[in-house]
């Protein structure tokens, strides 16, 4: 066990629907960071957040935003959903911000399935 | 630009015996970090082991060591006495700067009994 919780585990909506993923940190830890792995992207940086404030964005598309909170939990939310947009959501938490090369510790992730 | 290459999209060993999973990077920064992550069949994704590009000596967690050797770009895991629970895929990534972490296509080990 990393730490870091996700809810929900499983989440199965059809195309163009909006959902929210949900994040907790680690204890002390003031990074989060959301992932996307699918078969054919492989693992996929999408956002980082740090202490609220975004610091780093990857490939993550207009439709999908993300929010740190005060208390660090995230929110990853994903609107307009495409068949493409199933894959599993990872979130990982780190002490420091990225150029600290702090290990991220991963979630079990929210499997996302389109249909 | 980033770059991680694990060319083994398969790997077998024997359980008990040692086996050498390859990576190798591609990097212009001279200030880097190179990880190792396992991903069970159950999904999670768990932190192995890391290696700085200035750390002089290899780094090793329990029986997981990582063969740094800079002038050649390859960070390769090599797990000791192999267990069956050690059956899953096995991603290298690496950091540069403040850019996020970046995976490489993973190599799926199996341990046979």
């Amino acid at each position: 066990d990393s730490g870091v919780t996700q809810t929900p585990k499983h989440l199965i909506t059809a195309t163009g629907q909006r959902v929210t993923l949900r994040c907790s940190p680690r204890s002390g830890d003031l990074s989060v960071y959301w992932y996307q792995q699918s078969l054919d992207q492989g693992l996929q940086f999408l956002i980082q957040y740090y202490n609220g404030e975004e610091r780093a964005k990857g490939n993550i598309l207009e439709r999908f935003s993300a929010q740190q909170f005060p208390d660090l939990h995230s929110e990853l939310n994903l609107s307009s959903l495409e068949l493409g947009d199933s894959a599993l959501y990872f979130c990982a938490s780190s002490v420091g911000d990225l150029a600290d090369y702090n290990e991220q510790f991963f979630g079990p992730g929210t499997r996302l399935t389109v249909l | 630009a980033q770059k991680i290459t694990q060319t083994q999209p398969g790997m077998f060993v024997q359980e008990k015996e040692a086996v050498t999973l390859d990576c190798t990077y591609d990097t212009s920064d001279p200030s880097y970090g190179l990880f190792w992550y396992k991903q069970p069949s159950s999904g999670e994704m768990i932190f192995l082991i890391y290696q700085g590009s200035y750390d002089q000596q290899n780094a090793t967690e329990g029986r997981y060591s990582l063969n740094f050797q800079k002038a050649r770009k390859s960070a390769n895991l090599v797990i000791s006495a192999s267990q069956l629970g050690d059956s899953a895929m096995y991603f290298c990534a690496m950091q540069t700067g403040a850019n996020n972490l970046f995976f490489g296509t993973g190599t799926r080990l199996t341990v046979i009994p």
